[in-house]
């Protein structure tokens, strides 16, 4: 698949569940992104990494932890999350610098029992 | 820190008609401004950006510095249309976005 993929698409965890999600880009990009979709909210940046390293973290609570290996690959490590922590979470892409588009995945709809 | 306001969350319409979906920002600086649409059952994907000055499927959207305004707008709308716009700002350059909260377009036959 081209493009930016995510998965897994839909996940359902308990609060004491640890998982992660998983973000992939083919597009060559060195800037990688994650943000969080909640109703009623505008979409919210959580994460950033440019040429694999963290350049923002928009306060964002530790239970949610990226991990970012190469510049195609983008994690999210999820621990103890709670019941407002579901949502619909996307990974984009982009080159890091300059007003570039950015490509956006799928998405993976997690809820949080 | 800055702000993009869409202040109306549905817009619907019959086809051939106006539209013009509204969005404000609100920054100190010269931000770029970017429109993002979601089709349904497709992925947020890039719309038009100011700094392109292009008109994408007979959008276009014009930046007023002084209203801190990014409206878009098409002289006559399609059934596909129809859709999740958002607008969102990126204040240094550095593909940082804020979005607004969305707005959906819906253009009846």
């Amino acid at each position: 698949e081209t493009g930016v993929t995510q998965t897994p698409r839909h996940l359902v965890m308990g609060m004491t569940n640890k998982k992660s999600l998983k973000c992939e880009q083919h597009l060559g990009h060195n800037a990688m992104y994650w943000y969080k979709q909640s109703a009623k909210k505008p979409l919210e940046l959580m994460f950033v990494y440019n040429f694999k390293e963290q350049t923002e973290n928009n306060s964002v609570p530790s239970r949610f932890s990226p991990e970012c290996p190469n510049s195609s690959h983008l994690f999210l490590h999820l621990h103890t999350l709670q019941p407002e922590d579901s949502a619909l979470y996307l990974c984009a892409s982009s080159q890091p610098r300059g007003y570039n588009e950015q490509f956006f995945g799928p998405g993976t709809r997690l809820t949080v029992l | 820190a800055q702000r993009v306001t869409q202040p109306e969350k549905l817009l619907s319409v019959f086809k051939g008609a106006p539209v013009e979906l509204k969005c404000n920002y609100s920054y100190s600086g010269s931000p770029e401004l970017f429109w993002y649409v979601q089709y349904s059952r497709q992925r947020l994907q890039l719309l038009l950006r100011h700094i392109s000055r292009e008109s994408i499927k007979g959008f276009t959207a014009d930046l007023n510095k002084g209203e801190t305004s990014f409206h878009l707008k098409k002289p006559f709308a399609q059934e596909e249309d129809s859709a999740m716009y958002y607008c969102a700002l990126d204040a240094l350059a550095n593909s940082k976005l804020t979005f607004g909260k969305g707005i959906t377009l819906s253009v009846r036959p």
